[in-house]
């Protein structure tokens, strides 16, 4: 039972890198996202895809883009790392958009 | 007003105490409820949806008061593996984005 998969688990950048996070699941859903989590601010939405085809900015997407590349994944790319990207970032899947959310276990990023 | 909004504790409680979150959101539109738990640096789990009409998986209790604008966890018999934050999630009417509160802390005490 993978799920939802991400990776790298963990990675150092020095700013001005670029880098792609990968994310895919196994559950046949429909939509994905790419969340941030911060201390103190929850999570917040990046992107999301509502079904293969289609991608959407959310809260915070500057800085990033996105690619669905088939209906199972979902990668988000860091084209010039800041350290304000420092953060953890979550890839999550869902049936859609009123089904619960299943999350991958969850990218720590530190740029330097 | 924050779209979804959590006191975020901490709780602490000894084992075996009730303990209670409540959670309000700010759009009536709202269809789609869920309670998250997530442990310090791991990913949200799912812990429970939360129907109209209330439900409960064994220990925990969800409610939902459309009036209100509010959403409730009752977790009875706590134990010290219940310690985690316990994230408030609503969807977004009309859009396939999810909106979470900031979370509520928990920390059962021995």
């Amino acid at each position: 039972n993978a799920g939802v998969t991400q990776t790298p688990k963990f990675q150092v950048l020095k700013t001005g890198q670029s880098m792609t996070l990968q994310c895919a699941q196994d559950m046949n859903h429909n939509s994905m996202y790419w969340y941030r989590q911060d201390p103190g601010m929850g999570l917040r939405l990046i992107y999301y895809s509502a079904s293969e085809g289609t991608t959407d900015k959310g809260e915070v997407p500057n800085g990033y883009n996105v690619s669905r590349l088939n209906k199972r994944e979902f990668s988000l790319r860091l084209e010039s790392a800041a350290p304000s990207q420092t953060s953890v970032y979550f890839c999550a899947s869902s049936i859609q958009g009123s089904t619960e959310a299943f999350f991958g276990q969850g990218t720590r990023l530190t740029v330097v | 007003r924050k779209e979804v909004e959590q006191d975020p504790g901490p709780f602490n409680v000894p084992e075996g105490a009730t303990v209670a979150f409540n959670c309000t959101y700010s759009n009536s539109a709202s269809q789609s409820f869920f309670w998250y738990r997530q442990d310090c640096r791991k990913e949200p789990k799912l812990l429970m949806s939360v129907y109209s009409s209330g439900n409960e998986d064994g220990r925990f209790t969800a409610q939902l008061n459309r009036a209100s604008q509010y959403i409730s966890l009752l977790i009875r018999d706590s134990k010290l593996s219940d310690s985690a934050t316990y994230l408030c999630v609503v969807n977004a009417p009309g859009t396939y984005k999810y909106i979470f509160g900031t979370g509520t802390r928990l920390k059962v005490l021995a």
